[in-house]
């Protein structure tokens, strides 16, 4: 059966500390790792990752996947409040299904 | 202009009682989801129809009856409701056309069986 497994399962920092959210999977037929950020109500989109070792950017959100080793991390620097959310990862297969197998989340509070 | 809208969003009923949750989709997707959240917030995919064709279905209650009348809605029946369905039902929606990708998640419905 595939498996996600997500660390830390929460963590608190203050704002302008850096965090690293770290994803490990098995899934079989893998074709994609995505990350999702969920505030209060649904997921919503940050990366998809399919190739290993090219990092993808979007402001100061980072993620890198390690195809070879299975994992995935997710960087965030200088954290703001607006960045707490429970941040979710999925292994993607690579079927015409395309079923996700989502890990248990990571929760991230970021006080001022 | 939602992109995946869920009717209800909250949705209070008495065990045995029985409910269903609608979806719908206007990005033109060939592929809906419906995911069920607990309450320790891990994601489980229940359902997937691809242009109303069932794809994915996995160890489910068959009190839950998805029903997709075409390729735009996925709807959800839950018959003889128990206290351990009491969590948030998330549709989805995904451009399989051009090979698996992101979902689009619906803002989801949270179920509460008394």
């Amino acid at each position: 059966e595939d498996k996600v497994v997500q660390s830390p399962l929460s963590l608190v920092v203050h704002e302008g500390d850096t965090v690293t959210l770290n994803c490990s999977y098995e899934v079989t037929n893998f074709r994609s790792l995505l990350w999702y950020k969920q505030e209060k109500k649904a997921p919503t989109f940050l990366f998809m990752l399919t190739s290993s070792g090219i990092e993808k950017k979007s402001g100061r959100l980072s993620s890198i996947l390690d195809k070879k080793e299975l994992f995935s991390i997710l960087n965030i620097t200088a954290t703001q409040t607006g960045d707490s959310a429970v941040y979710l990862c999925a292994g993607l297969k690579n079927t015409n299904a395309g079923k996700s197998t989502f890990g248990d989340g990571t929760t991230l509070t970021v006080k001022p | 202009d939602t992109a995946v809208s869920q009717t209800p969003k909250y949705l209070v009923t008495q065990m045995g009682n029985d409910k269903s949750i609608k979806c719908e989709q206007n990005l033109g997707h060939d592929t809906m989801y419906w995911y069920k959240q607990d309450s320790k917030k891990f994601l489980k995919i229940m359902f997937s129809y691809n242009n109303k064709e069932l794809i994915i279905n996995e160890t489910v209650p068959n009190r839950f009856s998805p029903k997709s009348p075409d390729k735009a809605h996925l709807n959800l029946h839950i018959n003889s409701l128990e206290l351990g369905d009491s969590a948030v039902y998330f549709c989805a929606s995904s451009p399989l056309s051009v090979g698996p990708g992101e979902l689009f998640f619906g803002e989801g419905s949270r179920l509460t069986v008394l």
